[in-house]
């Protein structure tokens, strides 16, 4: 079945550096959802990219999809204590009559003074 | 707020068990999604529906079952519950199809 694997796993950063996430799909995909999870806390939506090549950016935000569908990355430019979090894509499908969104293993970020 | 209302958002329970988790999802959104979530793990897909039809299984257990009543409400069933069945228990609304998911608070079960 499609699997969505996200690398790294864990990073640590320094407040100020940048920080990049990467997902590879196992399959093309119909669009990529990026979510933000804090500690304690629920999967938040922050953006859906539809079209290859696109990118889009939020403030210090940069999302980017790949040109054969397949793969995403996510880009903080000058991270700060309230990026911390873990970040999930999710690739999703559209299969018929369905769709189905497959969440990547996510990457855990963690921020420090 | 998110919009997506799941209770309760604390269960302890004991092995052999049966629970009810509950979820409201956010006004207007006809597709409910479970998730099940282990300590610092990922997001496991559990099972999908879309006004009150089931649309799609994940590693959905058959211990476990789920439905979505008329006024759109959804209701996840544990059953036979072990220790491994300890998780973080998301559901998430959507209007429909690939839109961006709206997650609810979770309900966080401890089997004892």
């Amino acid at each position: 079945g499609q699997q969505v694997m996200q690398i790294p796993q864990y990073q640590h950063v320094q407040e100020g550096e940048d920080f990049t996430t990467y997902c590879n799909s196992s399959t093309t995909l119909s669009n990529i959802q990026w979510y933000k999870q804090r500690p304690g806390g629920h999967p938040v939506f922050l953006i859906q990219l539809v079209k290859s090549g696109e990118v889009k950016k939020q403030k210090r935000l940069t999302f980017q999809f790949g040109e054969a569908k397949k793969n995403s990355s996510l880009h903080i430019t000058a991270t700060q204590t309230t990026d911390v979090g873990t970040y999930f894509c999710a690739g999703g499908l559209f299969t018929g009559t369905a769709s189905k969104l497959t969440f990547g293993t996510g990457t855990r970020l963690q921020v420090t003074l | 707020d998110s919009g997506v209302t799941q209770t309760p958002k604390h269960l302890i329970t004991a092995t052999g068990q049966r629970v009810t988790l509950r979820c409201s999802p956010r006004s207007g959104d006809l597709s409910v999604y479970w998730y099940q979530q282990s300590l610092d793990q990922g997001l496991q897909f559990l099972i999908q529906y879309y006004n009150g039809e089931e649309r799609a299984k994940g590693n959905i257990l058959e211990r476990f079952s789920a439905q979505q009543f008329p006024d759109l409400h959804s209701e996840l069933n544990l059953s036979s519950l072990e220790l491994g069945d300890s998780a973080l228990y998301f559901c998430a609304s959507s209007e429909r199809g690939l839109y961006g998911y709206t997650f609810g608070s979770g309900t966080r079960l401890t089997v004892v």
